[in-house]
């Protein structure tokens, strides 16, 4: 399996505070991504990125932020968070952009 | 036309049984395109690649007909561990450079019983 790692793998937290997910690889790919899943929704793209420093939004995008100080690292932050950030989160590798993505294990948030 | 439709389900069926799904797609210049797997409260993960007019793994079949955009998958002498949501995965459409964004469709459960 693809060396991906996502924490934390649960978090509850109160509508209002900043959140920060972290998504570490260590697989050296080029491209990664943050996508959320909802009942009816599907996997939706958030934010990815196609380099160190260089990201680019998804389609539902507002709300989100995201950082890539490093190829291994791509961290995906709400600002401030609201219940309809609920979700399940994945972060997801990829060596080139004709290849598949890998997903790491998802985190659970759960905004009350 | 969304950019990716599948089937709805969800698919019921015994041990044994041949099922498919089918996955309409709406960009034409679409050149790969992916079937994932995935267990209830888990990620995704890649069952097949199609990269031309088809390809076989054993039990499964995954077919492209890019004259009507569409993309199936068959999965013969089902098994119990089949049980799953399947995904169907298309290039996102884009102008330029997609950067590799993906589409996912909602997915089809698929129910195998004894």
């Amino acid at each position: 399996d693809a060396g991906i790692t996502q924490s934390p793998r649960h978090k509850v937290t109160e509508t209002g505070t900043p959140v920060t997910l972290r998504c570490h690889q260590t697989e050296n790919h080029r491209y990664m991504y943050w996508y959320r899943q909802d009942p009816g929704h599907g996997l939706r793209l958030i934010h990815y990125s196609y380099g160190v420093k260089d990201t680019d939004k998804g389609e539902v995008s507002d709300g989100y932020s995201v950082s890539r100080s490093k190829t291994e690292d791509f961290l995906l932050t709400l600002e401030s968070a609201t219940s309809s950030q609920t979700s399940v989160y994945f972060c997801a590798i990829s060596g080139d952009r004709l290849s598949p993505l890998h997903f790491g294990n998802g985190t659970r948030l759960t905004v009350t | 036309r969304k950019e990716v439709e599948q089937d709805p389900g969800p698919f019921n069926v015994p041990e044994g049984a041949t099922v498919a799904f089918n996955c309409t797609y709406s960009n034409s210049a679409s050149q790969s395109f992916f079937w994932y797997r995935q267990d209830c409260r888990k990620e995704p993960k890649l069952l097949m690649s199609v990269y031309s007019s088809g390809n076989e793994d054993g039990r499964f079949t995954a077919q492209l007909n890019r004259a009507s955009q569409y993309i199936s998958l068959l999965i013969r002498d089902s098994k119990l561990s089949d049980s799953a949501t399947y995904l169907c995965v298309v290039p996102a459409n884009a102008g330029g450079t997609s950067y590799g964004k993906l589409t996912f469709g909602q997915g089809t459960i698929l129910t195998v019983h004894p």
